[in-house]
């Protein structure tokens, strides 16, 4: 039950796109597609960002989008603003007894 | 609106027990899985414990097995988490979740679980 593999920062300016990785195995990322997002401030609960893959939940700007390939789930954030300046984490069903696995998570900082 | 708010978090000594409760509104909670999931002060998020509708099914994180237990009372809208022998690494906020697909769809502010002598 290993936790997803993230990078543990990612920066852009003002305007710009970012993509935060999201490596597993066969047996969750790369086995299903059931990859969600999740977007979390400093002292508040997280807040899902994409699920299945590539859906957004309703009220969550187009500027967030999702992708995967193999083993490897990605988060695209276009038009970079500053409050998407948070920890973001993916998550994934998994074959283990856990039912899910979250990744390490990344912080996205906005220059 | 869908509430969730836990209760019973605070400070408990090492082999200890505490039980964590979840009350749930603003949707019919015997249709949906819930999970208990916990986060490390400055750490990330790791998924605890989740448990079906009608409570049939559970599944837990190795490190909390034969140590906590879920459950739910759907007549009262409530997600539990029993948790016996209890550690220092077991200190986090513990977050209820309302599952669905394997996604957390909605969550809880968090009740904080300290563990230290």
């Amino acid at each position: 039950q290993s936790a997803l593999t993230q990078p543990a920062s990612v920066s852009g300016s003002p305007g710009q796109s970012i993509t935060i990785s999201c490596t597993g195995t066969s047996s969750d990322v790369g086995g299903y597609n059931y990859v969600s997002w999740y977007q979390q401030h400093p002292g508040k609960a997280p807040k899902l960002m994409i699920y299945e893959v590539s859906d957004r939940p309703s009220g969550v700007p187009d500027r967030f989008s999702g992708s995967k390939s193999g083993n490897t789930a990605s988060l695209t954030i276009s038009g970079l603003q500053a409050e998407d300046e948070a920890d973001y984490y993916c998550s994934s069903y998994t074959s283990s007894s856990t039912l899910a696995v979250f990744g390490t998570g990344t912080k996205v900082t906005v220059l | 609106e869908v509430q969730l708010v836990e209760s019973g978090g605070g400070l408990v000594q090492p082999g200890g027990s505490l039980r964590l409760s979840c009350a749930a509104s603003g949707f019919t909670f015997s249709s949906y899985w819930m999970s208990w999931v916990r986060q490390a002060p400055g750490k990330g998020l790791e998924w605890v414990a989740s448990i079906k509708q009608d409570g049939s099914e559970k599944y837990y994180v190795d490190s909390v097995k034969g140590r906590f237990t879920i459950s739910r009372d759907n007549a009262k809208n409530s997600l539990f988490l029993q948790m016996n022998s209890l550690r220092d690494e077991d200190t986090a906020v513990y977050y209820c979740a309302r599952t669905g697909g394997y996604v957390v769809s909605y969550w809880g502010q968090g009740t904080l679980v300290t563990v230290s002598s």
